[in-house]
């Protein structure tokens, strides 16, 4: 079974720090994509950053980047100078190339307080 | 990007009545969508896969009778709950997806539909 898991349910930290947050997954699969999505208090789901399992580059989207270790199936999301705006969910999602349903597995999330 | 909408966002419905939600892509066609119910603090659970034009897939447990999805376009999946209970008040969330290299998805989501069932 393919499971994906957050093992860190809170984190904060100061407005203008960095934090990194952890996703470990499991998956018989070697191509796939792996996801990182923010949901804040408006619980709008906003997808943050995307990673293709073959792509050796962390993938990079302006404050947000990953550490992507694909032998040890290790995800995490490190968010650089964090604002206010940044508190949210965070999950981390999982889905396989050719996918016959293409539906995302997610983690249980983790709550995310940036403090001024 | 992409963008989801969903109607209503709010819903207030009487025990035994049934009420829809709309979920639509406004700028691309989707033929696969997405139903999630999310409790408070808690992830996301899927509840069934949408493909247009056909029946729906739904997951383990989650009953069909009472969740009825209709796909009738690319562009629009309805979710039905029949016969509402005060346990089927929720935040449902729905998604379109849109395709990825090597036959996977990425999923661009709605705002979702806070639903009271007194």
């Amino acid at each position: 079974a393919q499971t994906v898991t957050q093992s860190q349910p809170e984190m904060s930290v100061q407005e203008a720090e960095t934090v990194t947050l952890s996703c470990t997954y499991d998956t018989s699969e070697n191509n796939y994509y792996l996801f990182w999505y923010k949901q804040p208090p408006s619980r709008q789901m906003i997808l943050v950053i995307r990673q293709e399992a073959y792509k050796q580059q962390n993938a990079t989207e302006n404050r947000f980047s990953v550490n992507f270790q694909k032998a040890a199936k290790s995800f995490s999301l490190k968010i650089s100078d964090s604002q206010l705006g940044d508190t949210a969910m965070y999950f981390c999602a999982f889905t396989p190339y050719g996918g016959s349903q293409g539906n995302l597995i997610f983690g249980k999330g983790t709550k995310l307080s940036v403090k001024p | 990007g992409a963008v989801v909408s969903q109607h209503p966002s709010w819903v207030i419905c009487k025990s035994g009545t049934s009420v829809k939600i709309e979920c639509r892509s406004l700028d691309f066609q989707a033929t696969t969508m997405f139903w999630y119910r999310q409790f408070p603090k808690q992830s996301l659970m899927l509840m069934a896969t949408s493909n247009e034009g056909s029946k729906a897939t739904y997951e383990q447990g989650v009953e069909k009778d009472k969740f009825l999805i209709n796909h009738a376009s690319l562009t629009l999946s309805t979710l039905t709950v029949t016969s509402a209970h005060p346990e089927d008040s929720s935040f449902y969330i729905c998604s379109a997806a849109a395709g990825l290299a090597g036959g996977a998805y990425e999923q661009y989501f709605g705002p979702g539909t806070r639903l009271t069932v007194t």
